[in-house]
């Protein structure tokens, strides 16, 4: 089992609608969880991060976080054209380093 | 606040040869993490660096190697180069207190391309 796991997609969605992105991780003692975007060709962009069970709302982007389930989720409300992107997700436990699962290439159509 | 930069953008070099990328980190960061990252692929952790001390290793080969000065700058060296470790090279760096992390932030990285 891999240790970040997402669906690669491609996830496509209309402009306006909720885009829902998914991960689990295999590793319980895992802290910390971030959503990264990145762009074809560029760098991974930090977009949220959620350390506590429960939902983490920043502008347009939640984060959802179950510990238990070992799942965590990002929802994209009013999606925009200039969302589409790789979005990665990350999780990090004391003593190791960020781990990334493959990314889940989102498309926003207009 | 400068953020992470990393030189070079682009190289290309011939299998078996060596070569060296070059990081400086965030300001008021003490950690520098470096990451391979094959198309369509996320990035794979290689090594971090925390107060000048390798303090995690991905699943790399002995070959690819690092170092982090007094500056919290860092180099990743990778020798006898392979048409595999042709990828996109990121560097980033965080703050690490009390075994708590607060996020990477990466660098613009460096298209590494081996023929």
């Amino acid at each position: 089992q891999k240790e970040v796991e997402q669906n690669s997609g491609p996830l496509s969605v209309p402009e306006g609608a909720i885009a829902s992105l998914n991960c689990t991780y295999s590793d319980r003692v895992s802290q910390s969880f971030f959503w990264y975007r990145q762009y074809s060709g560029k760098s991974p962009e930090l977009i949220m991060s959620i350390y506590s069970n429960g939902d983490k709302e920043d502008g347009r982007f939640t984060a959802q976080l179950n510990k238990a389930s070992q799942y965590v989720s990002l929802l994209i409300r009013d999606s925009q054209p200039s969302d589409s992107a790789t979005y990665l997700c990350a999780v990090y436990k004391a003593g190791t380093a960020l781990i990334f699962g493959k990314g889940t290439t989102l498309s926003v159509s207009s | 606040e400068t953020g992470v930069t990393q030189s070079p953008t682009h190289l290309i070099k011939t299998r078996g040869q060596q070569v060296t990328l070059r990081c400086s980190s965030q300001s008021g960061h003490n950690t520098v993490s470096w990451y391979q990252q094959a198309l369509g692929q996320g990035p794979q952790f290689i090594f971090q660096y925390y107060r000048e001390e390798e303090n995690g290793r991905g699943n790399f080969p002995p070959r690819f190697s690092g170092l982090q000065f007094p500056n919290y700058s860092s180099e990743l060296n990778v020798n006898a180069l392979e048409l595999d470790d042709s990828a996109l090279y990121l560097c980033a760096s965080s703050l690490l207190e009390e075994r708590a992390n607060y996020g990477y932030t990466f660098g613009s990285g460096t298209r590494l391309t081996v023929v």
